[in-house]
């Protein structure tokens, strides 16, 4: 069974802020990794996505990706309040089956 | 920036009546999905279909769900005979080879 793992929050940082979102992954074959932002009743949409170990940024945000620890982050800098939402974290294997799985989310509210 | 559409945007239906939720993916994307999200919890892979076939689907995915492409830009989910718990958002979402999915605006069911 593959799973995505993340602390459902919800996560306070003020304005200005650095806000961490991490998330972890069961399927040692994802090899490829997505991080979504959903506001309330709407979809999910793609903020990111990282193939390979490091760092990757853009713009704002950076996401983490350490395959050895199964683990994915997402850094999000100069926090603002429309930076509130759900942030989702999504992990696929490359060729074959590539079905996204998806964890429950982390619940970000950035207060001014 | 081309997007998937899905209409409607909500349905409400009454138990045992049969349903079908309507998708346009974006025009040069050869994968297509179905997810669905349970109001609060995490957003649930349904079907997968490439080349005119379903690739893959999920337990949820039972006797009840049938999925088609009718007229090669139309994608569509078919509930049969709906139950309470099918009351979710169904998100279509399609893709290149390999690539991030990208989601439609959902359409949001109701089974009373």
């Amino acid at each position: 069974q593959k799973e995505v793992e993340q602390n459902s929050g919800p996560l306070s940082v003020p304005e200005g802020a650095i806000a961490s979102l991490n998330c972890t992954y069961s399927d040692r074959g994802s090899q490829s990794f997505f991080w979504y932002r959903q506001y309330s009743g709407k979809s999910p949409e793609l903020i990111m996505s990282i193939y390979s170990n490091g760092d990757k940024e853009d713009g704002r945000f950076t996401a983490q990706l350490n395959k050895a620890s199964q683990y994915v982050s997402l850094l999000i800098r100069d926090s603002q309040p429309s930076d509130s939402a759900t942030y989702l974290c999504a992990a696929a294997s490359s060729g074959g089956s590539y079905i996204p799985t998806f964890g429950r989310g982390t619940s970000l509210i950035v207060h001014p | 920036e081309p997007e998937v559409t899905q209409t409607p945007s909500h349905q409400v239906t009454q138990m045992g009546q049969e349903v079908i939720l309507r998708c346009v993916p974006i025009s040069n994307h050869l994968y297509f999905y179905w997810y669905r999200q349970i109001l609060g919890q995490k957003v649930e892979f349904l079907v997968s279909f490439y080349n005119n076939e379903i690739s893959e689907k999920s337990e949820i995915f039972d006797d009840q769900f049938s999925v088609e492409r009718p007229d090669g830009s139309n994608f569509t989910l078919k509930i049969r005979s709906t139950k309470l718990e099918d009351s979710a958002m169904y998100f279509c979402a399609s893709s290149a080879v390999n690539s991030p999915l990208h989601f439609g605006n959902g359409t949001r069911l109701t089974v009373t």
